[in-house]
């Protein structure tokens, strides 16, 4: 079935360490999004691309980064993960933006 | 920054009864939709409505769309225990910015 991975669901990673979450899709869609959420919040978008053409959030801390290789997959790395970035990371796609969007299943992180 | 906000926070119910929720966003709009969360898990798109649309039915859902109040309902019928989740609105702008902004979402409990 067409759908997106994310993986890991689960990460633990030290304060400052860097870590990497990764998302791939195998429904071809051209727009791939990362948003963090926290707890009882909504959805924060943090950036987008469409196909390689990448789209920041003005609000998206430059801790944040992220590559997207090819139309399958994209990455999130952090680069010094402080407390305050524990949160759920959901990544999501659309044929074009605005529409529809398709959701992984997210990967939770904990930073110690 | 928030787009919308859904009324109410949470909401309990009996099982076999309708859910109403509601969400009201601040700019003009292309389309509107609903997402479903399970806990801990990724959204699920429910329904799309267009800004020319007033109305639109799948299943058991019923959502309405108010451009002049810059407001939606959703109304869950003949609830079930399956439908405990959070449920968020989310609005395209009408300027056509490839991203969609999630309200703050309702918490819903179907007590069985």
């Amino acid at each position: 079935d067409a759908m997106v991975i994310q993986n890991p669901r689960y990460q633990v990673t030290q304060f400052g360490k860097p870590v990497t979450l990764s998302c791939s899709q195998t429904l071809n869609h051209n727009v791939m999004y990362w948003y963090q959420q926290k707890s009882s919040q909504a959805p924060k978008l943090l950036f987008h691309y469409y196909d390689k053409d990448f789209n920041n959030e003005a609000d998206t801390p430059d801790n944040f980064q992220s590559r997207r290789p090819n139309t399958s997959f994209c990455f999130l790395d952090i680069r010094s993960p402080g407390l305050g970035d524990a949160a759920m990371y959901l990544c999501a796609t659309s044929t074009t933006g605005g529409e529809t969007q398709y959701f992984g299943p997210g990967t939770r992180l904990l930073v110690l | 920054s928030q787009q919308g906000e859904e009324d109410p926070q949470a909401l309990s119910i009996q099982e076999g009864e309708n859910a109403t929720m509601n969400c009201s966003y601040k700019t003009s709009i292309n389309n509107l939709q609903w997402y479903r969360q399970n806990s801990g898990r990724g959204l699920v798109h429910l329904i799309l409505i267009r800004s020319n649309e007033r109305e639109k039915h799948s299943g058991r859902l019923r959502v309405t769309l108010d451009t002049s109040k810059k407001s939606s309902s959703l109304l869950i019928t003949a609830s079930r225990a399956a439908d405990t989740a959070s449920y968020f609105c989310a609005t395209e702008e009408d300027f056509g910015n490839e991203k969609l902004t999630f309200g703050t979402g309702t918490r819903l409990t179907i007590i069985p």
